[in-house]
């Protein structure tokens, strides 16, 4: 079966750090790969999708960058982080293909202080 | 781009009473993605609708597509504790879902 695995659960950097967000799925081949972002008691925000490796589709100017260095790897990243930058990231995976909808990892709540 | 839309932003009921949520778009829809947050938690897919005027039953809740397909809804009969969390419709555009806001509900014992 697949498994989508998201690390760390919880960060707390300060302004001006660097982040590097890791999520990797397993029990499958070329998935479609997403990066999403919650703020407190908000909806959820697209940030980056991928449909292959070095592949990398943005969805809203910012702070940050994705990348996707093997097939089952997406990493977000930042080089500075803003008190803005603070939240709940989510990564997803989907086949691409039928009615199964997103497949969730369990998140990382980011704080910058 | 497309937009959904939810209401009610926010729902607070008894226990065993029903909830509704309503999603609309301005445009048709290729299909409807249903998804359920636990507080604390992530996204969890419940449920796809693609055929105008679908409707699906999953225990207590249905889920129903528009005839015109620019709406839809998820109806809970006799909620309970565990129904608590929010709930998203999203929208599918090519390779990416796109969510809408939610409508977070409350359940009071």
């Amino acid at each position: 079966s697949q498994t989508i695995h998201q690390w760390p659960a919880t960060l707390v950097q300060p302004v001006g750090s660097p982040l590097s967000l890791e999520c990797t799925v397993e029990g499958t081949s070329n998935p479609n790969l997403y990066w999403y972002r919650q703020a407190a008691g908000r909806g959820l925000q697209l940030l980056f999708y991928s449909v292959g490796i070095g592949q990398i589709s943005s969805e809203v100017p910012q702070n940050l960058s994705a990348s996707r260095p093997q097939d089952r790897q997406f990493i977000l990243s930042s080089k500075k982080l803003l008190l803005s930058d603070s939240g709940f990231y989510l990564c997803a995976w989907s086949s691409g293909r039928g009615p199964y909808g997103y497949t969730f990892g369990s998140g990382t709540r980011l704080t910058v202080v | 781009g497309q937009q959904v839309m939810q209401i009610p932003q926010y729902q607070h009921v008894q226990e065993g009473e029903d909830f509704t949520t309503y999603c609309n778009s301005s445009t048709t829809l290729s299909n409807i993605q249903w998804y359920k947050q636990r507080p604390g938690g992530h996204p969890v897919f419940l449920i796809q609708l693609v055929k105008s005027g679908e409707v699906k039953k999953q225990k207590r809740l249905t889920f129903q597509f528009g005839e015109a397909k620019k709406n839809s809804s998820l109806h809970i009969t006799a909620t309970q504790t565990t129904d608590v969390g929010t709930y998203f419709c999203a929208e599918t555009s090519y390779d990416k879902v796109i969510f809408g806001p939610g409508t977070s509900l409350s359940v009071i014992p």
